[in-house]
């Protein structure tokens, strides 16, 4: 399979603990997106890599939420000290082509809980 | 604020009529327009874009773009149950910028 893959895809955790969910591109992909989706909303983005380079992160982003992507190939997405309200789906997504055209390919999603 | 709106619904046709989902957006920079199908529990999937005032057809979807009224339409022909998800309808401004999503319609098909 050559599409986007996320892994875990479902994860349970207790407030306060941290969490990492990683996301692996289509290979030829230089764009790469995290965004969050909650029921009955859009996708939120959070944040957004070309290569290695992270060049936007949300606003609305509090200091718990880190990403990298250390070698423009996979990225990780890092929540520390969870809290009940990050319970959502995280959403990746990657673009490539030499013009962006705005289409995103995403993965299947990871599903956070806290409890 | 740019945005992007839709009806959240739920629209419920039966099986075999057309269904229509309608977008606006308020940016008129917008160059390009997707539509995304949801289904409950999983990933946006694309299903169409556009970025040419008038109509593109694929199969039993066509999208109509109007930038003058600033309006976006995703017709689905033959509605049938497998159809019923959430539409995220999505517009891109160009120049890298994010795109701007609606909170999307859910559909329901009706045998």
């Amino acid at each position: 399979d050559t599409g986007v893959s996320q892994d875990p895809r479902h994860k349970i955790t207790k407030r306060g603990q941290n969490v990492t969910f990683r996301c692996d591109p289509i290979s030829e992909h230089n764009r790469l997106y995290w965004y969050r989706q909650t029921l009955g909303q859009g996708p939120e983005f959070l944040t957004y890599f070309q290569n290695e380079a992270q060049l936007e992160k949300s606003r609305l982003l509090s200091d718990r939420f880190s990403a990298e992507r250390p070698k423009g190939s996979f990225s990780t997405l890092e929540i520390q000290r969870t809290e009940q309200g990050d319970s959502a789906m995280y959403l990746c997504a990657s673009a490539g082509g030499p013009i962006y055209t705005g289409e995103l390919f995403f993965g299947e999603g990871s599903r956070l809980t806290v409890l | 604020q740019k945005e992007v709106e839709q009806n959240s619904g739920p629209l419920s046709v039966p099986e075999g009529a057309i269904a229509s989902l309608n977008c606006t957006y308020s940016d008129r920079g917008s160059q390009s327009f997707f539509w995304y199908r949801q289904y409950s529990g999983k990933s946006p999937e694309l299903i169409m874009f556009i970025y040419s005032n008038g109509d593109k057809e694929d199969g039993r979807f066509t999208a109509q773009l109007n930038k003058a009224s600033q309006y976006v339409s995703l017709l689905i022909r033959d509605s049938q149950p497998s159809d019923s998800a959430t539409y995220l309808c999505a517009a891109y401004a160009g120049n890298n910028r994010k795109l701007i999503w609606g909170l999307g319609t859910s559909l329901a098909v009706n045998p």
